[in-house]
């Protein structure tokens, strides 16, 4: 099983909402990811956790708010959003920090109206 | 100067054409080197990964490295409409030296397979 799983594909919301977006691996992976890709760009990496503990916060604003509950699911909370932070957040894992070979959810795309 | 760069395209070839894409870069700590296949409105699904310097063939699909020259390359051999996608190259540093824990991404080159 070589799958990273993200719910829910598609999510609209107002800017005074609080939604959360979920990841799931069952690969055994010790690391993993919060990336943000706009249209016709590269994704960004905004979060990453090792050992269930953040090891990586790329300066994302604090409306974005992540969680790892154990070493398969990783969370992204979100509040108070703003239009521009509408776009395809994907979720990756790697078998530790720094082996190069993530594995891709197929991302949530997030509208915020 | 970008730390990756790479071509956007878009780049439009014939069924069973050989396609190749490239990347250059300026960090010579980047010590392992991938491809990823982004379908439209899907994630990026890794195709090929290779570490330091050399040539790593996976059916129709061939990696290069050439760390000297700082230029990556992927080629398709006999290129399908399936292969429409958008090609992403990512690039990461050593544990703990310049570039490591996160990858370094192309802007990716969009690919179209006429039928």
């Amino acid at each position: 099983d070589t799958e990273v799983t993200q719910t829910p594909k598609h999510l609209v919301m107002g800017m005074t909402n609080k939604k959360s977006l979920k990841c799931e691996q069952h690969m055994g992976h010790r690391a993993m990811y919060w990336y943000k890709q706009k249209a016709k760009k590269p994704p960004e990496l905004m979060f990453v956790y090792s050992y269930e503990k953040l090891s990586i916060n790329e300066s994302v604003p604090s409306r974005f708010s992540p969680e790892c509950p154990n070493s398969s699911l990783l969370n992204l909370h979100l509040h108070a959003l703003q239009p521009e932070d509408s776009a395809l957040y994907l979720c990756a894992s790697s078998q530790d920090l720094f082996t190069g070979e993530l594995f891709f959810g197929e991302g949530s795309r997030l509208t915020v109206l | 100067q970008k730390e990756v760069e790479q071509d956007p395209g878009p780049l439009s070839v014939p069924e069973g054409a050989i396609v190749s894409l490239n990347c250059t870069y300026s960090n010579s700590a980047f010590q392992y080197f991938m491809w990823y296949r982004q379908y439209s409105r899907k994630g990026p699904e890794l195709l090929m990964y290779t570490y330091s310097s050399g040539n790593k063939e996976d059916g129709r699909f061939t990696a290069q490295v050439d760390k000297s020259s700082k230029y990556i390359s992927l080629f398709i051999r006999d290129s399908q409409p399936s292969d429409s996608a958008t090609y992403l190259c990512a690039m990461e540093g050593p544990p703990g030296g310049a570039g490591s824990y996160q990858l370094t991404f192309g802007k990716g080159t969009k690919l179209s397979v006429i039928p």
